[in-house]
């Protein structure tokens, strides 16, 4: 059974940083083709990718906010992290972490087919 | 990168059936696209991929028959048969493009689907 959950500050003063872990269990970071990615949802807004982390370290990042993201892998505690930088209130969001594994073990064309929760980022003074 | 298109809001009765609709923009028409639900205050859950042959891959886990897809041109249609309660929810398309740093994932708007 996949689950993720994800924790992390509920709120954040403009222009911190915010980091947010994605805790995992089910699958290894390990295994040829998974990748655990991460998403946004502002207030009755759609969903919008930010970034992806595979298992061989391989990352990938929303291009308008690549200059603002990491996206890292601690395999042996099965948790990936996202760091933020420079918040502003745009960035009030609901964040959820996601896992995705190609067929065929490779970089290929997945769907996200388990999310987690979420977790509320309030973006205020 | 393909944009998604997706009708704001969608309303059924109990029991009746009803289509959603995702449109890919123009150039991106052989895309497979991804159908997520997502209850209120829940995260998304996976529903199946479609492409222009119909369903591509498994459903998602625990979802009941009475959902099915079809891909005419560019639209991707999710059609919930028997609709029941518990199918009150939002319902998002993604869809992935490019490789490597070029890569991007994108969603729909969303259709916030009323069962009366």
């Amino acid at each position: 059974q996949i689950t993720l959950k994800e924790s992390g500050p509920t709120l954040v003063r403009p222009t911190e940083t915010l980091t947010l872990t994605c805790a995992f269990s089910g699958f290894s970071l390990r295994t040829s083709g998974v990748g655990v990615g991460w998403i946004r949802q502002p207030p009755g807004k759609a969903l919008e990718w930010l970034a992806l982390i595979h298992w061989d370290d391989d990352k990938r990042y929303s291009p308008s906010l690549k200059s603002r993201l990491t996206i890292n892998k601690d395999t042996s505690k099965n948790q990936v992290v996202l760091i933020m930088t420079n918040m502003d209130p745009v960035d009030t969001a609901t964040y959820f972490c996601a896992h995705r594994a190609s067929p065929n073990g490779d970089y290929g064309t997945s769907p996200f087919d388990y999310w987690g929760q979420g977790s509320l980022v309030i973006v205020s003074p | 990168q393909p944009v998604l298109t997706q009708p704001p809001s969608a309303s059924a009765s109990l029991g009746a059936s009803v289509t959603l609709t995702c449109t890919l923009s123009s150039g991106y028409s052989n895309y497979k696209v991804d159908w997520y639900q997502q209850r209120p205050g829940k995260g998304p859950r996976f529903v199946m991929r479609v492409g222009t042959g119909g369903i591509v891959g498994s459903k998602g886990d625990g979802i009941p028959d009475r959902f099915s897809v079809l891909g005419s041109g560019p639209n991707r249609y999710l059609t919930i048969k028997n609709i029941q309660e518990e199918d009150e929810s939002d319902y998002h398309c993604g869809a992935d493009h490019g490789s490597g740093s070029n890569f991007v994932e994108v969603f729909g708007g969303g259709t916030k689907l009323t069962v009366l």
